[in-house]
């Protein structure tokens, strides 16, 4: 298993730009979350995911937003590039029993906006 | 959704019990506490839960106290490489939403 794959690990986008962040997971997991870092602060929630076709808002989803079309993949689109969504973004999974298991986090993927 | 507080920072001696505590004073009865460690700017990593009976694993220990509304993570003989920041967080939502909400956790600094 490769586990949570995330793409691109680097990213710069010029103000204004849009992109889409990817994520992968191998393991048949229902839920999925999406999370940014900022340096030297804690994980925010963006959004997060319970299963193919359903997804929720987290702590801060203003400016991102996101697809289940499938179980593996949960990609997080950001539109309208602005400089402080500047972060590190990390991708989450986790087995569908939400009381019990472990999140399995992607390596995350850094991205500057200019 | 229930909210954790943790104090930002602690320090421990190597070879010393790191006892990193949490509060989550509104943290309702089927809800889990869950402990992860973040190294660097790497993913953060699964390190223990509970609901409410003390658990223990190859990693560390947790003690829930009885009425839940605190909680400490023990690292028996702490070492260099534990050096992180360290989450506790409770599942967040009603019912089985699956929402986990992270706080700032508490940087320990394990020193030689």
């Amino acid at each position: 298993n490769a586990g949570v794959t995330q793409t691109p690990k680097f990213r710069i986008l010029k103000i204004g730009q849009s992109m889409t962040l990817q994520c992968a997971q191998d393991m048949n997991h229902n839920y999925m979350y999406w999370y940014r870092q900022d340096p030297g602060m804690g994980l925010k929630l963006i959004y997060y995911s319970v299963g193919a076709g359903i997804t929720d808002k987290g702590e801060v989803p203003n400016g991102y937003n996101v697809s289940r079309s499938t179980t593996e993949d949960f990609p997080l689109r950001l539109e309208l590039a602005a400089p402080s969504q500047t972060s590190v973004y990390f991708c989450a999974s986790k087995r569908l029993q939400a009381n019990t298991g472990e999140l399995f986090f992607g390596e995350g993927s850094r991205l500057t906006v200019l | 959704d229930a909210k954790t507080t943790q104090p930002p920072s602690m320090d421990c001696a190597e070879g010393r019990a790191a006892n990193l505590p949490c509060n989550h004073s509104t943290i309702s009865g089927n809800e889990y506490v869950y402990w992860y460690r973040q190294i660097h700017s790497q993913g953060p990593q699964y390190i223990i839960h509970g609901l409410k009976n003390n658990e223990t694993n190859e990693m560390a220990s947790l003690i829930i106290t009885e009425d839940r509304k605190s909680s400490t993570l023990i690292l028996p003989h702490a070492t260099l490489r534990d050096t992180a920041v360290y989450y506790c967080i409770v599942r967040g939502g009603s019912g089985n939403t699956g929402k986990l909400i992270f706080g700032q956790g508490t940087t320990l600094q394990v020193k030689p």
